[in-house]
């Protein structure tokens, strides 16, 4: 079962520029998290935002949540080279038990 | 990749043979999980184990088996009724048993390829 949603599927864009990536989800949820994912390896964890949060920093990172409208929002600022990647999301639903739901991705190009 | 590891890295498989992936984790975490990841794809889950010597069925578990003996380990076997299991297969743990608010660390990852 597919919850989070990523808009869009793919995205290019010139160093230096900011990249925001969106996320989209059905039900209530505990939890989102955001992951990043370099061609043909693990995903990394990049951030946890829980439901009673509405925004949080790390870094050139920063994510908004809006639990009325159900959507996230991952903001990669002064964008890299090496910022090329898919990145997902995940919500964690009170009704799945102990599983994380992944979206699709949106896949990342940065230009240098 | 965090403290977990996956092998092989690259593994070909015939059609009607059973291959076994291996997950290892030194990080002591207690929940861990199997994904699978087809090409433009987000994670499907496939199994998950939160104790040792219990698992629990996720999305696509059929043609799937696990087993959870120790505490760092959970291989994953691909049986010959899985149709289509040509895709990426990715582990990855948590340090508590629920999941609910621990992040995931993931290994590297086995690519299987069906000749």
């Amino acid at each position: 079962s597919q919850q989070g949603e990523e808009d869009p599927q793919a995205l290019s864009i010139q160093e230096g520029e900011n990249a925001t990536m969106n996320c989209s989800y059905k039900t209530s949820i505990n939890n989102l998290q955001w992951y990043r994912q370099n061609s043909g390896r693990g995903l990394v964890h990049l951030i946890l935002i829980r439901s009673n949060e509405r925004e949080k920093h790390s870094g050139r990172l920063r994510v908004t949540l809006d639990t009325s409208k159900k959507s996230s929002s991952l903001l990669i600022t002064a964008s890299r080279a090496a910022d090329t990647a898919s990145y997902f999301c995940a919500t964690f639903e009170f009704s799945q038990g102990g599983k994380l739901i992944f979206g699709q991705g949106t896949e990342l190009s940065v230009k240098p | 990749d965090g403290g977990i590891t996956q092998s092989p890295k690259y593994l070909f498989r015939k059609e009607g043979q059973n291959v076994t992936l291996s997950c290892e984790q030194n990080l002591n975490h207690d929940a861990m999980y199997w994904y699978r990841q087809d090409p433009g794809q987000g994670l499907r889950l496939i199994y998950y184990s939160q104790i040792v010597n219990d698992f629990q069925k996720g999305d696509i578990a059929e043609g799937y088996s696990v087993s959870r003996e120790k505490k760092e380990s959970f291989p994953l076997t691909v049986t010959s009724a899985q149709k289509n299991p040509t895709a990426f297969y990715l582990c990855a743990s948590t340090r508590g048993a629920s999941g609910r608010t621990d992040t995931q660390y993931f290994g590297p990852g086995t690519r299987l390829t069906v000749l």
